[in-house]
């Protein structure tokens, strides 16, 4: 079965500073992986995903991630954090290859805090 | 585009009760997911539906159904309430199938309190 792993349910950083989330998983094959965020009384968003090719990810809002297949990692990265970037962050993995429903396994999230 | 919306925003119910979610996908999306998220949790899939069947579940028991209407859009319905299915529901939509990794897109989500 599929898993997602947080390792971090918090993490607090100042506004400018870089930010690392990690994120690992479980997986029997070539997963497609996801980073999401969630903002209060919001729904997710996605922030980027990873199918296969290049193991550095580039997303939205001046986020990346890169795939780390060796460590079954795919941790999410910006360089200057900004103010309106304190949110939830979840990992997640998808579905089989072609032919399976689009079933996600989420991570428990990372509850991201961003110091003035 | 309104993309996908859910109602009610929030509701309140007893223990025992049953309670009817609802979803309308994005524009041109034709599969609509279902997921729980508890406080302080991930989201967790509940099913998925297609071409008016349930396609996928995961891991709830019988008191969790569905519904797809021929527009596409779907009903979560839960019986005999228990205070554990207070929770975020998420409905997810996606369009029709070119890869399983296309982007679903989330609602805000129906707030659940049973008390």
């Amino acid at each position: 079965a599929q898993s997602v792993t947080q390792p971090d349910i918090h993490i607090t950083v100042s506004e400018g500073a870089s930010l690392e989330l990690r994120c690992n998983y479980s997986y029997g094959a070539t997963p497609y992986l996801f980073w999401y965020v969630q903002s209060p009384g919001q729904g997710l968003q996605l922030l980027l995903k990873y199918f296969s090719g290049d193991t550095l990810v580039q997303g939205i809002k001046g986020f990346e991630a890169e795939f780390k297949r060796s460590q079954s990692s795919f941790n999410l990265r910006k360089p200057s954090v900004h103010w309106s970037d304190a949110a939830e962050y979840f990992c997640a993995v998808g579905p089989l290859l072609s032919g399976s429903a689009r079933q996600l396994t989420f991570g428990s999230g990372t509850q991201l805090t961003v110091l003035p | 585009d309104a993309g996908v919306t859910q109602s009610p925003t929030h509701l309140i119910k007893t223990r025992g009760q049953q309670v009817t979610l609802r979803c309308s996908p994005k524009s041109g999306h034709d599969t609509v997911s279902w997921y729980q998220q508890a406080l302080g949790q991930g989201p967790q899939f509940i099913f998925q539906y297609y071409e008016e069947e349930e396609r996928q579940r995961g891991n709830f028991p019988d008191r969790f159904s569905g519904h797809q209407f021929p527009n596409y859009s779907s009903e979560l319905n839960v019986n005999a309430l228990l205070l554990g299915d207070s929770a975020l529901y998420l409905c997810a939509s996606s369009p029709p199938a070119r890869d399983p990794g296309d982007e679903q897109f989330f609602g805000p989500g129906t707030r659940l309190t049973v008390l």
